[in-house]
């Protein structure tokens, strides 16, 4: 039973460079997120979804665009990466009913030179 | 708008000893209350949670929490740690946002395990 698999794990761009994180899950969730967590400000929420072709903005949505075209995957997408997004990044997926309990991918860690 | 405040950033404890790890949280509503811990390099793992009902919950790894309104708490308690234990650990509230619910993390905080 994989869960929620990103990829890739690491990643280094440079300032300029676009690049796409994949988040898949095997569980049929219909919640996805995308989080980013950087130190001593936990995990903070940049774009999430609710069902296959939506998307929505989280709290800290600039520089970066999402697709979920398919159900069992979210795309994490940075068009001009900047030294701003050097973080880790996570995804996570959840059902809709209940109180949607979020299960986590490793994450992937990102550095913008 | 929902927050979480983890007082602790970072926290030591002998290898034995009892831990407490703090937690408050700002919702307006009942609140879906979780504790994760994420290893280092790793994920992060649901430890427990609460949703309604019994006020002490229990999870995996020996852990509980216990779950105060009146002083919009949700602490977490373990009655004697082990050195995997060293790890951070994130108080979460869940809030909703459209059809859904988003979670809300404090800041974590850090556990060291002294031997």
């Amino acid at each position: 039973n994989a869960g929620v698999t990103q990829t890739p794990k690491f990643r280094v761009l440079k300032t300029g460079q676009s690049m796409t994180l994949l988040c898949a899950q095997d569980m049929n969730h219909e919640y996805m997120y995308w989080y980013r967590q950087d130190p001593g400000m936990g995990l903070r929420l940049i774009h999430y979804s609710v069902g296959e072709g939506t998307t929505a903005k989280g709290e800290v949505p600039d520089g970066y665009n999402v697709s979920r075209l398919k159900k069992q995957n979210f795309l994490l997408g940075l068009e001009s990466a900047a030294p701003s997004q050097t973080s880790v990044y996570f995804c996570a997926s959840s059902y809709r009913e209940g109180a949607n309990i979020q299960y986590f991918g490793a994450g992937t860690r990102l550095s913008v030179l | 708008a929902q927050s979480v405040t983890q007082p602790d950033i970072h926290i030591t404890v002998s290898e034995g000893a009892s831990l407490e790890l703090r937690c408050n949280y700002s919702y307006g509503a009942t609140p879906y209350l979780f504790w994760y811990v994420q290893s280092p390099g790793q994920g992060l793992q649901l430890l427990l949670k609460y949703f309604s009902g019994d006020t002490l919950v229990q999870g995996i790894k020996g852990f509980e929490a216990e779950f105060k309104r009146s002083q919009s708490s949700f602490n977490l308690r373990k009655p004697s740690v082990h050195w995997s234990d060293a790890a951070e650990y994130f108080c979460a509230v869940g809030a909703r946002v459209g059809y859904g619910n988003k979670l809300v993390f404090g800041a974590g905080t850090i556990l060291r395990v002294k031997s």
